[in-house]
């Protein structure tokens, strides 16, 4: 079966440092990743997908993420975190099948402390 | 324009009340999608439109109707919702189906079904 996890509820972090947020896929073939942001009462936000090619992705707002096939991990980091990074992140993944479907994870909220 | 517009932002609805959602989008994209969203949960795939045609329906129950009218707005015709409708309604649109790219969410309408 398709999956994604992500395996922390919520990340804290202190303004400066840098931040990871986790994440682990299950998929047959070859993955479609994405990170999308969402803030309090808004849409998601698209960061930044792997979809082949180099497995570092740079995205929005000085995101990256490293994707790791023998991990079968997408992490999302940032070098130094800002206060204003503070919101709830999904990772996803193209479902193979309905290739139109995306399968999110459970989300995980980052707290960046000033 | 890159953007996803969704109104109501806000709607409160009986019960025996009929209601409509609409979204918008002036991107060219050919796909667009309705989700429903818990709080602090994932989006829920409802609907997906591909060029104008319903392509995915997730066995939503009939009280939610998809319309699309044209390759530019998608409606959500709502009637006889039960309280736990209530949600944060999300529409989306990629450019084309099945493909890598990413989905552009709308801010989303916030329902309470009383």
């Amino acid at each position: 079966a398709q999956s994604v996890a992500q395996p922390e509820d919520q990340v804290n972090v202190a303004e400066g440092n840098p931040l990871t947020v986790k994440c682990t896929y299950s998929v047959s073939g070859n993955p479609y990743l994405f990170w999308y942001v969402q803030y309090p009462n808004r849409g998601l936000q698209f960061l930044l997908k792997y979809i082949t090619g180099d497995n570092l992705v740079k995205g929005s707002y000085g995101f990256e993420a490293e994707f790791n096939k023998s991990q079968t991990s997408f992490h999302l980091k940032k070098p130094s975190a800002l206060v204003s990074d503070s919101a709830l992140y999904f990772c996803a993944v193209r479902d193979v099948w309905y290739t139109d479907k995306l399968i999110f994870g459970t989300g995980t909220r980052l707290q960046v402390f000033p | 324009d890159t953007e996803v517009t969704q109104t109501p932002k806000h709607l409160v609805m009986g019960m025996t009340n009929k209601k409509s959602l609409k979204c918008e989008q002036h991107m060219g994209h050919r796909a667009m999608y309705w989700y429903k969203q818990k709080a602090k949960k994932p989006p829920e795939l409802m609907f997906v439109y591909s060029y104008e045609k319903l392509s995915i329906n997730e066995s939503v129950p009939s009280r939610f109707s998809p319309e699309c009218p044209n390759s530019s707005l998608l409606n959500l015709h709502l009637h006889a919702l039960q309280p736990e409708d209530s949600a944060l309604y999300l529409c989306a649109s990629s450019q084309e189906q099945g493909s890598y790219n990413e989905q552009f969410f709308g801010p989303g309408t916030r329902l309470t079904v009383l």
